[in-house]
């Protein structure tokens, strides 16, 4: 079944705990991303991956990290986690940048 | 970046009526368009989507209509039925290589 998959689906912690969310697509495509919801903000991109090993800010990067070492995976990294990152994750994948995107089922992360 | 907007932040229909989403952009280079269905606790779904050289395209029971005159973006739901309950979301991207989302209509379906 095509999918993207997303660990953990929540998650608390504290300030400062570094903690990496992984996500990861069986599709073969190229281009993921990361989005944080928040109520009355909509879906905010975080970082975005064109391929692997490229990979640039969205419009909400302060405190998040990404890498792109293979192509099924995209975790999202938070190095040292503050309470305004409590949040609505998700990760999703598409072909390209100019298709469809397919979103994950989302971690839900509370930072304390 | 340029913002995607909803006229109306909720929707209330009847059983059996059609549905009408409406969205505004403002980036004139946007030319792709996708609406997405959110259900409580889940991802953002795939419903339909649109390219600036159309004005319309349809799915199952779903129709999106784009006005690139006035830059306006809608999606019709026929015979709205309750697992339509939802929040509906129009995506664009264009030159920018990223998807930007609206903020969404809560859609209710009345029995």
């Amino acid at each position: 079944e095509a999918q993207v998959t997303q660990n953990p689906r929540y998650l608390i912690t504290v300030t400062g705990k570094k903690l990496t969310v992984t996500c990861s697509q069986n599709m073969n495509h190229e281009y993921m991303s990361w989005y944080r919801q928040d109520p009355g903000l909509g879906l905010r991109q975080i970082y975005y991956s064109m391929n692997v090993e490229v990979t640039d800010k969205g419009d909400v990067p302060e405190g998040y990290k990404v890498s792109r070492k293979e192509k099924r995976n995209f975790p999202l990294i938070l190095e040292s986690p503050s309470p305004n990152q409590t949040s609505l994750y998700f990760c999703a994948s598409s072909s390209s940048w100019r298709e469809t995107q397919y979103f994950g089922p989302g971690t839900r992360l509370l930072v304390l | 970046g340029e913002s995607v907007g909803l006229h109306l932040p909720t929707l209330s229909v009847q059983e059996g009526d059609n549905s009408i989403i409406n969205c505004a952009y403002s980036n004139s280079a946007s030319d792709y368009f996708i609406w997405y269905k959110q259900e409580s606790g889940k991802g953002p779904q795939f419903i339909i989507d649109i390219r600036s050289n159309m004005d319309k395209r349809q799915g199952q029971r779903v129709t999106v209509l784009l006005n690139k005159t006035v830059k306006h973006l809608s999606l019709q739901i026929a015979a709205t039925q309750p697992g339509d309950s939802a929040v509906y979301f129009c995506a664009e991207t264009g030159s920018a290589r990223q998807l930007t989302f609206g903020s969404g209509t809560q859609l209710t379906v009345l029995p």
